[in-house]
């Protein structure tokens, strides 16, 4: 069983649609969750940064987080073409100073028609 | 706004060759992670260095790859004696601090992109 799980997609949307992208992991020793978007041939670029249960809102990004079911989502609001976009879900494998790589999920790619 | 820099973007190396990939971190950090990402996989850890010390080389293939990170100059990941399972992209990572809730964020450079033929 991989450590983090998500879904490949695609996920294809209309403009303006909430959209919902999921992960799931195995170690509940995960303290620290990210998102990040990866454009075609680009790097990714960190969206949002989570350490806690709950939901964490930036702009038209909300991250949510459920420790006790080991399950993490980011919801996109009114999306936008440009959105258009791999999304990596990733978390410290560790928690020691010395540890610090993170694990990524394999990426849900989103495409929004317009 | 100088964010983490890679370079070349793209590299093309025979088989037997080496290849060099160089890392500028973001001004200020002093924590570079390397990064594999192959084709139609996910991004997969190879190493942590901070400066003149390598933190953790878990991820790292065992012959072949190593990697410095100098008190002065870029971090450099060098692969010896390249094989075509090396194509892949190479992305750094840099984090500004060890301590803290906030101490795993990392911010990731353009790649680059090795391609062995």
């Amino acid at each position: 069983q991989k450590e983090v799980e998500q879904d490949p997609g695609p996920l294809s949307v209309p403009e303006g649609a909430i959209v919902s992208l999921n992960c799931t992991y195995s170690n509940s020793a995960f303290q620290y969750f990210m998102w990040y978007r990866q454009y075609s041939r680009k790097g990714p670029e960190l969206l949002m940064y989570t350490y806690s249960s709950g939901n964490k809102e930036d702009g038209r990004f909300t991250a949510q987080v459920d420790k006790s079911s080991k399950y993490i989502s980011l919801f996109i609001r009114d999306s936008q073409p440009s959105d258009s976009a791999t999304y990596l879900c990733a978390m410290p494998s560790r928690m020691d100073t010395g540890r610090r790589a993170l694990t990524f999920g394999s990426g849900t790619r989103l495409q929004v028609q317009p | 706004n100088a964010g983490v820099m890679q370079n070349p973007r793209h590299l093309v190396r025979r088989r037997g060759q080496e290849a060099r990939l160089r890392c500028s971190p973001v001004k200020g950090h002093s924590h570079v992670y390397w990064y594999r990402q192959l084709p139609e996989e996910g991004l997969k850890f190879m190493v942590y260095l901070q400066k003149e010390n390598i933190i953790d080389e878990s991820g790292m293939p065992k012959e072949r790859f190593s990697a410095e990170f100098p008190k002065e100059g870029p971090s450099i990941l060098r692969i010896q004696q390249v094989v075509r399972g090396d194509s892949a992209a190479y992305f750094c990572a840099s984090s500004p601090r060890n301590t803290g809730p906030y101490s795993y964020e990392q911010y990731f450079g353009p790649g680059t992109r090795l391609t062995v033929t």
